[in-house]
C-alpha cells in the first residue's frame, strides 16, 4: 500500500543550528512534494514545492532536496529560530492526479534557546 | 495572509443536528478541497471540486456532503452529526496546477 512517512518523535534542537527532517514513501510515482507548516489549531501554510525532475530547492532558509531512487526529500532549516517551531508535514502528488495531494503525520521541531 | 475563510472557528453540537460549515475564498482559485484531521494525525481527503458544479469525493469516506454553485463558496454538510464526527476540518484551494494549497484556519467539530 501507498505510504508516506514522517519522523513521530519530536525534533529537538538548539537555536542556530540545522534542522533536517525526513519524508520517505512507498509505492509512490510523485508528480511533485510539498513541504508545510502546521502550527497548533492552525491549517497548514506552503513553503516550498519541489518537482520529480528537481533536486534540490531552496527559499531563503530552506532548503528541500528530493531523491526519487531512494524515495525520499529531506528538509532543512538552516540558523533555526524558536520561531521555527511547529510541525512540518511532507505531501506528495501522485503523477496523473496532480490536482490531489496525499499527506504525511508530519515532523513537530522543538527550537530551543 | 490566508485569503480563505471557515467558519465557525469552533462548534459544539448535539447528536442528530444538521450542521453547514463554512469554506469562502477570495482568490478566484478553481480548485477546492475539504481534509478532515484529528489530533496528532495526518490530513484526510473527504472532498474536492475542480470548478462549478463539480465535486468527487475523496480517499477517505465520509458522510458529509459538498456543494459548489459558486466560485468562491465551498460548503461541507452534515445531515445528522454524530460524536464520530468529531474532529478538524480544513478547507484549502488552489489556482495553479502545481501549486501550494490555501488553507483555512479549520473548523474544529465536536460532537456531544
Amino acid at each position: 500500500s501507498q505510504k508516506i512517512e514522517q519522523n513521530s518523535e519530536a525534533l529537538n534542537i538548539q537555536e542556530g543550528k540545522t534542522a533536517t527532517l525526513t519524508c520517505n514513501y512507498t509505492n509512490y510515482s510523485p508528480a511533485y512534494l510539498q513541504w508545510y507548516r502546521q502550527d497548533p489549531g492552525r491549517g497548514p501554510v506552503f513553503l516550498l514545492l519541489i518537482r520529480e525532475n528537481e533536486k534540490e530547492k531552496r527559499k531563503e532558509r530552506l532548503k528541500v532536496t528530493f531523491d526519487t531512487t531512494l524515495k525520499q526529500s529531506l528538509f532543512h532549516i538552516t540558523a533555526s529560530q524558536p520561531a521555527d517551531s511547529a510541525t512540518y508535514l511532507c505531501a506528495l502528488s501522485k503523477t496523473g492526479t496532480a490536482s490531489k495531494l496525499t499527506f504525511g503525520t508530519g515532523t513537530r521541531l522543538q527550537v530551543t534557546l | 495572509e490566508a485569503d480563505i475563510y471557515q467558519t465557525p472557528r469552533y462548534l459544539v453540537i448535539g447528536t442528530g443536528k444538521k450542521i453547514t460549515l463554512e469554506c469562502s475564498q477570495t482568490m478566484g482559485h478553481d480548485k477546492m478541497y475539504w481534509y478532515q484531521q484529528d489530533p496528532g494525525m495526518e490530513l484526510h481527503l473527504i472532498h474536492y471540486s475542480y470548478g462549478v458544479n463539480s465535486t468527487e469525493k475523496g480517499d477517505l469516506s465520509s458522510e458529509s456532503t459538498v456543494s459548489r454553485i459558486r466560485t468562491e463558496h465551498f460548503p461541507l454538510t452534515l445531515e445528522s452529526a454524530r460524536p464520530s464526527h468529531t474532529s478538524q476540518y480544513l478547507c484549502a484551494s488552489r489556482q495553479v496546477p502545481e501549486g501550494g494549497y490555501t488553507f483555512g484556519s479549520g473548523t474544529r467539530l465536536t460532537v456531544v
